[in-house]
């Protein structure tokens, strides 16, 4: 059973400090995504990666940067959080592009930023 | 800005009806793909039709895609408590060697048993 996991359910953090979401997948996909989810926004990519140590923005790139040392893992930072980025956090993993693919979900990370 | 609309934003039906959803977007695009998501979860994939496609069925699904309207709608057939829901489109255009996807922000379907 394919699967992609996200490191925390549910992360409350202060204004200021340096937070981590690490997302792992299991299904030796090439690209990773991760996007934030608001109400009445739906779903917006922040950074996506269609490799190891590569790295591309998104739509809404500022505040925050991406790691991707293997191929299974890509960890989403805030550098310095702030309460605008109090949102649900989704990873996603597909298989290389170049064909028509599905995009595979964690379970998401609600970060509330105090 | 987003690509896809979904129309309506939120949809209530009973137990055993069909649900309709659509949706539109501004661009030209490879393939548009329907996924869901129950409430606090992540997305799951239900069903991809390609640009040259019309319809496609899976189980207790249809979609239609009308790439001249630019336009897509989801056919839930037979509904049940379970489909319970938001539902969202997400276009698909290769772009520079990636396959770039924009999600619309969704319909919230209850399913009233």
């Amino acid at each position: 059973d394919v699967k992609v996991t996200q490191s925390s359910r549910y992360l409350v953090k202060r204004t200021g400090e340096k937070v981590f979401l690490e997302c792992v997948q299991d299904m030796d996909h090439e690209n990773m995504f991760w996007y934030r989810q608001d109400p009445g926004l739906g779903l917006r990519l922040i950074y996506f990666s269609y490799d190891v140590k590569m790295k591309e923005k998104g739509d809404i790139p500022e505040g925050y940067s991406v790691s991707r040392e293997k191929k299974e893992r890509f960890s989403l930072i805030l550098e310095s959080a702030s309460t605008n980025q109090t949102s649900m956090y989704l990873c996603a993993s597909s298989p290389t592009s170049g064909s028509p693919n599905e995009q595979f979900f964690g379970p998401g990370t609600r970060l509330t930023v105090l | 800005s987003q690509q896809g609309e979904e129309d309506p934003q939120a949809l209530s039906i009973q137990e055993g009806e069909n649900a309709t959803m659509n949706c539109s977007y501004k661009t030209s695009i490879n393939n548009l793909q329907w996924y869901r998501q129950n409430s606090g979860r992540g997305l799951v994939h239900l069903i991809l039709i390609r640009s040259n496609e019309r319809e496609k069925h899976s189980g207790r699904l249809r979609v239609t895609l009308d790439t001249s309207k630019k336009s897509s709608s989801l056919l839930i057939t037979a509904s049940r408590a379970a489909d319970t829901a938001s539902y969202f489109c997400a276009t698909a255009l290769n772009s520079g060697g990636y396959q770039k996807v924009t999600f619309g922000i969704g319909t919230k379907l209850q399913v009233i048993p």
